[in-house]
């Protein structure tokens, strides 16, 4: 799977978007970008995934460039509940491949 | 909740004891995973399960020895474990593993057992 490289912290105002950056500039063409977060004493949680096209769910958004090397998740509107580890990960087959990942803390 | 259960959430066990670890999904899927998440470490697959068959095992040694009897339900057994293997071991389901296919299913985790081996 290709390396992603991710800021190790970044902090938050409530209510204002996060914009969470991701690069993985060694990725080919059939690998998937997805975005997991884990609150603190928790599994994992599955957030978004995309290959090209930006993506939009009920928890975020994904924004992939054009050539593929980097990609930004997008929590809209954060929450205090949404201070977590994050971790973006490219997958080219079953496996999900976890690095250290962005600590968020979202401050009131 | 996540549909995925883990028995018990925490263990404390001394170097000699031998405890299992229950993982319980109610997702209807067929692929089951063990991670070890230690401190200050990211997280690390051991064992994957397809359709009750392990298909994969991560160089994992072999005082941790996992069973699946069916597709819901997956255990870890640990014997003579080592202060080292303290860690949090979570537990997640997928739909089914096809690599021919090129698609790769989302994993659910369930909350995870806090280990610590005294």
């Amino acid at each position: 799977d290709a390396k992603t490289t991710q800021p190790p912290s970044m902090d938050c105002a409530e209510g204002r978007a996060a914009n969470l950056p991701c690069n993985h500039s060694t990725i080919s063409g059939n690998e998937y970008v997805y975005w997991y977060r884990q609150i603190h004493s928790q599994g994992p949680q599955y957030i978004i995934h995309g290959l090209k096209n930006n993506e939009t769910n009920e928890m975020a958004s994904l924004i992939i460039t054009e050539d593929r090397k980097s990609s930004t998740l997008i929590l809209p509107h954060a929450t205090l509940r949404d201070t977590a580890v994050y971790y973006c990960i490219v997958r080219g087959h079953y496996k999900l491949s976890f690095g250290a990942g962005t600590t968020v803390t979202v401050r009131a | 909740e996540t549909g995925v259960t883990q028995t018990p959430r925490h263990l404390v066990m001394g170097m000699t004891n031998k405890k299992s670890l229950k993982c319980e999904q109610h997702l209807g899927h067929n692929a089951m995973y063990w991670y070890k998440q230690s401190a200050k470490k990211p997280l690390e697959l051991m064992f994957v399960y397809n359709f009750k068959e392990q298909t994969e095992n991560n160089s994992v040694p072999s005082r941790f020895s996992p069973e699946c009897p069916n597709s819901s339900h997956l255990f870890l057994h640990l014997h003579t474990l080592q202060p080292e293997d303290s860690a949090l071991y979570l537990c997640a389901s997928s739909r089914e593993i096809r690599p021919a296919s090129g698609t790769y299913n989302e994993q659910f985790f369930g909350p995870g057992t806090r280990l610590t081996v005294l």
